[in-house]
């Protein structure tokens, strides 16, 4: 266990409306990362955090916005949400190491209406 | 263009039936090649990493080599519960990992 919890797991909500998920870890790690899962494309890097408001995009960056003001923390946020952005969004750690390995949550499932 | 390219998209064998996964990379800037196991609903689990070519990790009935090109999960008589979706990805740049699509096993009793 990576000590990773996403939240909300499962969302539906509307076109147009703000939505924030968040990932909390308990292990202090540095390294903090959200992807998007979709068929057919594989895990994408949205955004990823190196410590504490560090933060840097990924391929698909357009339309989010992260935050982290605390180590445990890192916030996804859809400004105004599309239909395109219904996906499964997942969460990962990775510690301080050069080479180390992702683990990831359990994953939010956002359905944009 | 893709750096990880995984094959076949889904594989469908019969308990105790060994066979091989195929994840193909871009070699140009690889820091490392990794390997994890997706259940549905679930988070991809980590299984190995693969730094240079030559290297073989094992864990159980899994076994992932590496080529200057290619790198393959062997699965040895493989069993149901090792149903699962498949996944490949490469380290380029640090803190840049591009997964595979994913290869999706289907194990029959």
């Amino acid at each position: 266990d990576a000590g990773i919890t996403q939240s909300p797991r499962h969302k539906v909500t509307e076109t147009g409306t703000p939505v924030t998920l968040r990932c909390h870890q308990t292990e202090n790690h540095r390294y903090m990362y959200w992807y998007r899962q979709d068929p057919g494309h594989g895990l994408r890097l949205i955004h990823y955090s190196y410590g504490v408001k560090d933060t840097d995009k990924g391929e698909v960056s357009d339309g989010y916005s992260v935050s982290r003001s605390k180590t445990e923390d890192f916030l996804l946020t859809l400004e105004s949400a599309t239909s395109s952005q219904t996906s499964v969004y997942f969460c990962a750690i990775r510690d301080g190491r050069d080479t180390g390995e992702l683990f990831f949550g359990e994953g939010s499932r956002l359905t944009v209406l | 263009e893709d750096q990880v390219t995984q094959s076949p998209e889904a594989l469908r064998l019969q308990e105790g039936e060994s066979s091989s996964l195929n994840c193909s990379y871009t070699v140009s800037g690889l820091r490392g090649l990794f390997w994890y196991r997706q259940d549905p609903g679930k988070g991809p689990e980590f299984l190995f990493t693969l730094y240079s070519a030559g290297e073989e990790k094992e864990k159980e009935r899994l076994k992932a080599t590496l080529t200057k090109k290619e790198s393959f999960l062997h699965i040895t008589a493989p069993k149901p519960e090792d149903s699962a979706t498949y996944l490949c990805a490469g380290e380029y740049n640090f803190n840049k990992f591009y997964f595979g699509s994913g290869t999706k096993l289907n194990v029959k009793p």
